[in-house]
């Protein structure tokens, strides 16, 4: 069983609504991820949070707004999206620190998103 | 900046024989992390094993070893004794402390099939 645990496994959405992709851990793990992964394609980066602060933004469109709103749980709100946002979207945790570079990623299952 | 290559997209293996999938990685970090992950089709991302930079003596987990040869940058997954649960894709990934230990990059990934 994951230890990181995402909700919904599948969505699918039209380009003029808003939903919300949910992510909760509960190992500890004070660093938090968003990854986006198109098929047979390898995982891209595209926040992360370290102690609930937004430490890194890879130049995501703005349609995806992140939130951690606390050290277990991590957002992602989705608005406006387009056909090509359709990916699979991984939330990830790990142990903080550029010491702890030893700590491996910790995925969720993912959500299936789908924009008609 | 950081780059890994998997030069294999796809690789076969008889049951109960062992296979080696390649990687070679190119960073200017004076420390890093190696990981493989394996992603089974159902989506998730399993933390499969760790090698270190600085680590003189090869990783091994189970049936999963890393064959590491920092002189020639590669980092290969040997996994011994393949099972018919081995069949998914396979990435390495490395995180460099320059980039604050956050920020993992995968390779292409390879497609492991293990026939019975």
């Amino acid at each position: 069983d994951t230890e990181v645990t995402q909700t919904p496994k599948h969505l699918v959405m039209g380009m003029t609504n808003k939903k919300s992709l949910k992510c909760e851990q509960h190992m500890g793990h004070r660093a938090m991820y968003w990854y986006k992964q198109k098929a047979k394609k390898p995982p891209e980066l595209m926040f992360v949070y370290s102690y609930e602060k937004l430490s890194i933004n890879e130049s995501v469109p703005s349609r995806f707004s992140p939130e951690c709103p606390n050290s277990s749980l991590l957002n992602l709100h989705l608005h406006a999206l387009q056909p090509e946002d359709s990916a699979l979207y991984l939330c990830a945790s790990s142990q903080v620190g550029t010491g702890e570079l030893d700590s491996p990623l910790h995925f969720g299952n993912g959500t299936r998103l789908t924009v008609t | 900046a950081q780059k890994i290559t998997q030069t294999q997209p796809g690789m076969f293996v008889q049951e109960k024989e062992a296979v080696t999938l390649d990687c070679t990685y190119d960073t200017s970090d004076p420390s890093y992390g190696l990981f493989w992950y394996k992603q089974p089709s159902s989506g998730e991302m399993i933390f499969l094993i760790y090698q270190g930079s600085y680590d003189q003596q090869n990783a091994t987990e189970g049936r999963y070893s890393l064959n590491f040869q920092k002189a020639r940058k590669s980092a290969n997954l040997v996994i011994s004794a393949s099972q018919l649960g081995d069949s998914a894709m396979y990435f390495c990934a490395m995180r460099g402390v320059n980039t604050g230990g956050f920020k993992t990059i995968f390779g292409a990934g390879t497609r492991l099939f293990v026939k019975a």
